[in-house]
């Protein structure tokens, strides 16, 4: 069953922050994170592994809760380049098949 | 880093003809490959699993005789849309996982191949 996020859209003033969220009806094995720009593939941001942990890329950063089977991407001071549709990946087992997450399509205005 | 090669980037084809999409991992050798279609708006969804010298695994609900897919080297795994329809007309985006890294499960994309079937 593929991860729901939340919010579906959200649109931000440049230099605000946003939480976009990701939740899993299966324990979790990893949590990918990726933004896809419109007619492009996916571009990879973090991957985060069970254990709980916490990973930060420049101003965008992510925490994975196992218990909660849940994920989310924190983007701090939001630049233009950050828009685009945000997709969570998660793994639940060794097959290592990502599914994908329903999606978080994100603006960044002036 | 990885690269990943995905040929055409576009194609136009007629209602019944077949279309064949490759994908090449170019600086790594890829023992698993995953081909996913995605519609406008929507999440990406994994059709099949491509392994290297065996059969793809496919996914819920996709038909293996309509998608066929080939892996038959470390580096290539073709799809091919056979008796191509409009409903056909997607985004089919392959990925790759690197032999060598592949304990963190990262996937390495192709840029998409866009399908339109008139």
């Amino acid at each position: 069953q593929q991860p729901v996020q939340s919010p579906q859209a959200v649109i931000l003033r440049e230099g605000e922050d946003a939480v976009i969220n990701c939740s899993s009806s299966k324990a979790l094995y990893s949590v990918h994170w990726y933004r896809q720009k419109h007619g492009e593939a996916p571009v990879f941001l973090m991957i985060l592994l069970k254990g709980g942990e916490q990973k930060g890329h420049e101003k965008i950063s992510a925490s994975f809760n196992e218990k909660k089977q849940q994920s989310s991407l924190y983007l701090t001071a939001s630049q233009l380049s950050y828009s685009g549709t945000y997709f969570c990946g998660t793994v639940t087992g060794t097959a290592s098949k990502l599914t994908f997450g329903t999606g978080t399509r994100l603006q960044v205005t002036l | 880093g990885a690269v990943v090669s995905q040929h055409p980037s576009w194609v136009i084809c007629k209602s019944g003809t077949s279309v064949k999409i490759e994908c090449r991992s170019l600086d790594f050798q890829a023992t698993t490959m995953f081909w996913y279609r995605q519609f406008p708006k929507q999440s990406l969804m994994l059709m099949a699993t491509s392994n290297e010298g065996s059969k793809a695994t496919y996914e819920q609900g996709v038909e293996k005789d309509k998608f066929l897919i080939n892996h038959a080297s470390l580096t290539l795994s073709t799809l091919t849309v056979t008796s191509a329809h409009p409903e056909d007309s997607s985004f089919y985006i392959c990925s790759a996982r690197d032999r060598v890294y592949s304990g963190a499960n990262v996937l390495t994309f192709g840029a998409g191949s866009r399908l339109t079937v008139l």
